[in-house]
């Protein structure tokens, strides 16, 4: 399975600002995605991160708010954009290749002050 | 309907028993299915795949796959205190989206 580092592993941002993050994987996988989760809640998908082509956005997350970039099929990143206390949560991202399954970074955990 | 649906629990399983774990799921298209195990504090950890009907079995893990009844179950066998922990089932559905359930948290008692 793919190993994934992630980073930063926490930050506490001021309200309006941005914050990137990245993912880096060890070996080429063919999915990335990018999750959201709540203290004592379950994983809510943000979006898939496409290799080559714009990032597919599920409902109530859009490409304004968090975009996302993927250069290629080891990394990608996605930035909090303009952010509000409501965004204070854990972002994690996923990669892998269906046969082998999907590992999840080590998530960040994002304060808005 | 949901997409993935778990009993939130808690369960509680005495220490050396088997631990089941269940999960029904809406999109008959899906073909992956995956169970994650989720320490407080921590991102979640691939524990099993199962790709096609019947038992798989990876140590004290036994996934199972029912596709006409659209279920997926995890059995551990042996519950250790260290298997406390929240059990996350997931797939991949027809759109290639990983979904995940709600989770169950399972208390393992010594």
């Amino acid at each position: 399975s793919a190993v994934i580092s992630q980073k930063p592993s926490r930050d506490i941002c001021q309200r309006g600002t941005s914050l990137t993050i990245q993912c880096q994987v060890d070996s080429q996988v063919t999915m990335m995605f990018w999750y959201r989760q709540q203290p004592g809640q379950s994983l809510t998908l943000i979006a898939t991160a496409n290799q080559g082509s714009e990032a597919t956005y599920e409902s109530g997350f859009v490409i304004d708010k968090f975009p996302i970039s993927r250069p290629n099929l080891t990394f990608s990143t996605l930035t909090v954009s303009n952010m509000s206390p409501e965004d204070s949560s854990i972002y994690l991202c996923s990669a892998g290749q269906t046969n082998y399954g999907y590992t999840f970074g080590s998530g960040t955990r994002l304060t808005v002050v | 309907q949901k997409e993935v649906e778990q009993n939130s629990g808690p369960l509680s399983v005495p220490e050396g028993a088997i631990a089941s774990l269940n999960c029904t799921y809406s999109d008959r298209g899906s073909q992956s299915f995956f169970w994650y195990r989720q320490y407080s504090g921590k991102s979640p950890e691939l524990i099993m795949s199962i790709y096609s009907n019947g038992d798989k079995e990876d140590g004290r893990f036994t996934a199972q796959l029912n596709k006409a009844s659209q279920y997926v179950s995890l059995l551990i066998r042996d519950s250790q205190p260290s298997d406390s922990a929240t059990y996350l089932c997931a797939l991949m559905n027809r759109d290639d989206k990983i979904i995940f359930g709600k989770g169950t948290r399972l208390h393992i008692l010594p």
